[in-house]
């Protein structure tokens, strides 16, 4: 079946613009996690989604960043007046409820210029 | 919260040498311990996973070991080959789901 898809695979954005990045897990699955990783560095967790629990958001490192999960299903992870430091690779990973794997979609590029 | 450190950063072998990568881990309540490999460029790839019930786990030539007590687990890759060289994650999920993941460790295979 497919896998996790991302949209778009590369973003180039001029600084304070907004940006959405799109998300489509495996069908069926409840869990959504959304995690950036910076140049040669590990992956940084931002938030998760469980079914229609609220959102485990500790991992958003400000104000700027938000996510929504529709339906339960596709999310977006949306990022306002983006900055400099905000160009990384952000990887969004699904799980089904039973499972304790994480499926990884290929991620979007994300830079600002 | 978790705290997941990764140890070493880099490591080259030779081919056919043995490669070890270890992680510790903070929080008592987690449970579960992935590994990933990352290749360039793509996305990370689930390799073996150990649950806490569980001291070691091998599948064919990987093999992750867990000490629960200490808090650490590590990974063991033996009869290394040149399709072995990737960025190696480990991680760890808490009671809340949450999965922590460790800095990565470049593995080069030198044939």
């Amino acid at each position: 079946g497919a896998g996790v898809s991302q949209s778009p695979s590369n973003k180039v954005t001029e600084k304070g613009k907004d940006v959405e990045l799109r998300c489509d897990p495996i069908s069926g699955h409840t869990a959504l996690y959304w995690y950036r990783q910076s140049l040669g560095q590990g992956l940084e967790f931002l938030i998760y989604f469980q079914g229609n629990s609220a959102p485990d958001k500790s991992g958003l490192p400000s104000d700027r960043f938000s996510a929504e999960r529709t339906g339960g299903s596709v999310s977006t992870l949306t990022i306002q007046r983006t900055q400099q430091e905000d160009s990384a690779v952000y990887l969004c990973a699904s799980r089904s409820l039973l499972s304790y794997e994480q499926y990884f979609g290929p991620g979007t590029r994300l830079t600002v210029t | 919260g978790e705290n997941v450190e990764q140890h070493p950063s880099t490591l080259s072998v030779q081919e056919g040498d043995s490669a070890v990568i270890k992680c510790t881990y903070s929080d008592s309540a987690s449970n579960y311990f992935p590994w990933y490999k990352q290749e360039l460029g793509k996305r990370p790839q689930l390799i073996i996973d150990i649950r806490s019930n569980v001291g070691e786990k091998k599948d064919q030539r990987i093999a992750v070991t867990l000490n629960k007590t200490a808090k650490h687990f590590s990974l063991h890759i033996t009869e290394t080959q040149p399709e072995d060289s990737a960025v190696y994650f480990c991680a760890a999920r808490g009671g809340y789901q949450k999965v922590t993941f460790g800095t990565g460790t470049k593995l080069q295979v030198i044939p």
